[in-house]
């Protein structure tokens, strides 16, 4: 089955903790995206990528990093910077950044302990 | 700033009822207007999407309905099912110009019988 696998499915990190998220995709897409969803807020941009060795900081970045060595995966870390890092983190991938449809995983709920 | 603006936040309808979410947005360079469903726990799936050069797009029992000159479209859902319970949201993008989506906070659908 082709599709984007999160993992974990559920995360906690503790204070002063670095966290990382896996993404990865057997769609052969080159563009990823990392949005963040809370309740009420919908969904929000943090970084993407639309090849690999590149990517752009989306309208949330601060305190995210995100890395892009393989076309198949697009990690990304949640540093101890950010605050407010209990959120649904959803990955996403598209065929090109000028093929429309989103393809999403199923999501990392991460929670501070 | 927020690019996409969706109305209600929730909504309840009744059985075989019909659904009505909108959105209104500013940038009128947006070219490409899609809905995503997302059901508790999972990631969004694209629905139904529309480009500005049509005022209505129809797929089974999902409709979009476009004014360019308002800058709105809206989702309408005819005979509402349990089943189409989830939360929607509308997006937008400048294609031609290889944006990611933007999206709207969502919209939390119940479908009671």
């Amino acid at each position: 089955d082709g599709g984007i696998t999160q993992s974990p499915k559920y995360l906690f990190r503790k204070e002063g903790q670095n966290v990382t998220l896996s993404c990865e995709q057997n769609l052969n897409h080159d563009a990823m995206y990392w949005y963040r969803q809370d309740p009420g807020q919908g969904l929000r941009l943090i970084y993407y990528s639309q090849i690999v060795n590149d990517f752009q900081k989306g309208d949330i970045a601060e305190g995210y990093s995100v890395s892009r060595e393989k076309k198949e995966s697009f990690p990304l870390t949640v540093t101890s910077a950010q605050k407010n890092p209990t959120a649904f983190y959803l990955c996403a991938s598209r065929r090109d950044s000028a093929n429309e449809k989103l393809f999403f995983g199923s999501g990392t709920q991460l929670s501070v302990l | 700033q927020q690019q996409v603006k969706q109305s209600p936040q929730s909504l309840i309808v009744q059985k075989g009822g019909i659904s009505i979410i909108n959105c209104a947005y500013e940038n009128t360079a947006f070219d490409y207007f899609p809905w995503y469903q997302q059901f508790p726990g999972k990631g969004p799936a694209l629905l139904i999407a529309i480009r500005p050069d049509v005022s209505e797009k129809k797929e089974g029992r999902f409709t979009i309905s476009f004014n360019k000159s308002a800058k709105q479209f809206s989702l309408h859902i005819m005979d509402s099912q349990p089943g189409d319970s989830a939360t929607y949201f509308c997006a937008a993008s400048i294609n031609s110009g290889n944006t990611p989506l933007v999206f709207g906070k969502g919209t939390r659908l119940s479908v009671i019988a």
